[in-house]
């Protein structure tokens, strides 16, 4: 059974860095593609970034490029987002889901979501 | 960025109605477009891929369709256990876009 479970819920700081992780199970970690995507309180999904456990080749949203870090551990068929320096504007909910193939990039199984809260 | 506007933003429909969620996209995408189904506090789950294949599970009242640019998702028989929120989302390239969403009340 395909699984990916994500830690749990965090609050920070602004400024604080954060990693928050993402467990998958069930599968071949290294030959499929793992997204993360954004949901901010109260609105729709953005995408942002995928990684190819593979290689490491990864592609960021342009909106999200420099802002995160998507990285894995094979050791530990995990993957990993990971923020320098939060701000309130991070406060959301963070999906993991892997991705079906390089062409056809929907994802058919999702993490449950790391809520992530970011206040002073 | 491919942007994806998506129609209506909300829906309001009674059980066993036909309903139609239309995304378009601001240039040609093939068929790469997938549909999700997100209910309160849960993970997006998905529903189409490719624009027209039924994912694994899926009941087959929902269908997809293209017409170009414009991508159409049909629940042809509308039940209680779908009312959520869909989203649609492109993949033509590794610069991906979702829908901004439409939300299926009851009527």
């Amino acid at each position: 059974e395909v699984q990916l479970v994500q830690s749990g819920a965090e609050v920070k700081k602004p400024g604080e860095s954060l990693r928050i992780s993402c467990k998958t199970s069930g599968y071949s970690f290294t030959s499929y593609w793992i997204g993360w995507v954004r949901q901010m309180p109260g609105k729709g999904l953005e995408w942002m970034g995928i990684i190819y456990p593979g290689d490491s080749d990864t592609r960021y949203s342009p909106s999200f490029l420099g802002q995160v870090t998507i990285s894995v551990d094979k050791s530990i068929t995990t993957a990993h987002l990971q923020w320098s320096n939060l701000k309130a504007s991070d406060t959301a909910m963070y999906y993991c889901a892997r991705v079906y193939s390089s062409s056809t990039k929907s994802l058919d199984y999702w993490g449950q979501g790391t809520l992530v809260t970011v206040s002073s | 960025d491919i942007q994806m506007t998506q129609s209506p933003s909300t829906l309001s429909a009674s059980v066993g109605d036909r309903v139609t969620i239309t995304c378009r996209a601001s240039q040609s995408i093939s068929a790469w477009l997938a549909w999700y189904q997100q209910k309160p506090g849960k993970a997006p789950k998905l529903l189409i891929y490719d624009a027209s294949n039924l994912e694994s599970g899926v009941p087959s009242r929902f269908s997809g369709s293209r017409s170009g640019t414009e991508f159409t998702l049909i629940i042809s028989s509308l039940q209680p256990d779908d009312f959520a929120t869909y989203y649609c989302q492109q993949y033509n390239t590794y610069s991906v876009t979702f829908g901004g969403g439409t939300k299926v009340e009851i009527k």
